[in-house]
């Protein structure tokens, strides 16, 4: 299963509503996880089954959609957000597939 | 607190061999199923392989199916990566995963280690 992610890039200000998009190039139900990684770091875990926050994320980060089509937002975008973003199938588990990530940079 | 500490990294030639190890702390090692994922320099995130909480099943992706073997010893609370045969193409920072909630196999990653470096050159 291939996950293609658009933009590759954005630039964005703090304030910002920000939409990600990943498509999957089949049906894969709600088995999409989402995560964020800045800089020299591992991943952060944001949004596991295409919507369910993880414990400890804002409430500004939702994802949303189902079968091959799907979102990541952030509502308002804060400094601390400009990192690049992942999308992540488990249709397939055990044989995990990444988009190619979306990089958010400072407008 | 969840910790994951990824060791063994380094720089090996082509064709060589390379044990990646994983020390785990923090939650009950033997209950959940592990993965290792890498990401080359600059490039996206990609899933190298994965073992259920017992040991018993391994799962790897196509690109180093016959070259690498993944195993854990829950005495000892360690996730393993062996690795022969390697290629340019295997260099990439290599992070040592846990999985959200499963005990069979990775769905989703809620921990990951720092990871450690592999660098394939002559």
């Amino acid at each position: 299963i291939q996950m293609t992610q658009s933009p590759s890039s954005l630039s964005a200000s703090v304030g910002d509503r920000v939409t990600i998009t990943c498509r999957a190039s089949q049906s894969i139900s709600t088995y999409l996880n989402w995560y964020q990684q800045k800089p020299g770091k591992a991943p952060k875990f944001l949004i596991y089954a295409a919507s369910s926050l993880q414990s400890g994320v804002p409430s500004r980060f939702s994802g949303s959609g189902s079968g091959t089509d799907f979102t990541l937002t952030i509502s308002s975008l804060q400094p601390e957000d400009f990192a690049t973003y992942y999308c992540q199938q488990s249709y397939s588990s055990p044989v995990l597939t990444f988009g190619g990530g979306t990089k958010v940079e400072i407008k | 607190e969840v910790q994951l500490l990824e060791s063994g990294g380094g720089l090996v030639q082509p064709g060589g061999s390379l044990r990646l190890s994983c020390a785990a702390s923090g939650f009950t090692f033997r209950s959940y199923a592990m993965s290792w994922v890498r990401q080359a320099t600059g490039k996206g995130l990609e899933w190298v392989s994965g073992i259920s909480a017992g040991g018993g099943s391994t799962y790897y992706a196509d690109s180093v199916k016959g070259r690498f073997t993944i195993s854990r010893d829950n005495s000892k609370n360690t996730l393993y990566l062996q690795m022969n045969s390697l290629r340019a193409d295997d260099t990439a920072v290599y992070y040592c995963a846990k999985d959200f909630s499963s005990a069979e196999t990775t769905s989703e990653v809620d921990y990951w280690g720092r990871g450690t470096l592999v660098t394939v050159s002559s």
